[in-house]
């Protein structure tokens, strides 16, 4: 089975930059897209992220994705951190079947 | 604005059975595909069942297969999801997800007790 494995948690201060990994636990990550999405506290998830790099509209240029093929990882980066930013995010991508396959989370605490 | 409008949930016991609904609006529902996705009180995500624009591809997660069916009626721009045979373990908030630009519904809290 393919797994996404994600940190359980990382902590940054306000302005500054984070980085949250995505690793997949076989095959190659960049041979299909990774999504990345927000999920503030008693709220629905929102993409933050699409097809690797992509922002939706409405979502600001501090948030940006990238792909690591030497590592299979694929990453969130968070820059200019704001406290409206914490919250939980997940990488999503596809196995074999080209079933959606989420990472565990990673809770992002804005101090 | 995509909007994902879901409905359905309810208390049901072990066993039983609901049918989970999806109103779609803000974009052409006829052209994507549409998933399900769960998400148990505090933990993480689950995808659960897809099903292609024209319906003709459908999919499960394992751990619904055979219990859960997803369809969808373009006419209505609705998606549905069937659960019957239900376990506790599958309480959860169902989301319902516009493939594409990935849009997400508010969910529907699914409870399965004695």
């Amino acid at each position: 089975n393919f797994l996404l494995t994600q940190p359980h948690s990382v902590s940054e201060s306000p302005g500054k930059t984070v980085t949250i990994s995505c690793t997949g636990s076989s095959g190659n990550i960049a041979n299909s897209y990774v999504q990345w999405f927000q999920q503030r506290p008693g709220s629905a998830p929102t993409t933050v992220i699409y097809e690797d790099y992509q922002r939706p509209s409405g979502v600001p240029p501090r948030f940006s994705g990238s792909i690591d093929r030497s590592s299979n990882s694929a990453s969130l980066t968070i820059s200019g951190l704001q406290t409206e930013d914490e919250a939980d995010y997940y990488c999503q991508s596809y196995d074999d079947n080209n079933h959606w396959v989420f990472g565990g989370g990673t809770r992002l605490t804005v101090l | 604005e995509v909007q994902l409008v879901e409905s359905g949930g309810v208390v049901v016991q072990p066993g039983g059975s609901l049918r989970l609904s999806c109103i779609g609006s803000g974009f052409n529902f006829d052209d994507y595909t549409m998933n399900w996705v769960r998400q148990v009180p505090g933990k993480g995500l689950e995808w659960v069942s897809l099903i292609s624009w024209d319906g003709r591809r459908i999919s499960y997660a394992d751990s619904v297969k055979g219990r859960f069916t997803i369809s969808r009626d373009n006419s209505k721009n609705s998606l549905y999801l069937q659960l019957t045979s239900l376990r506790t373990e599958d309480t959860a908030l169902y989301y319902c997800v516009k493939g594409g630009i990935i849009g997400w519904g508010q969910g529907t809290l699914v409870t399965v007790s004695s």
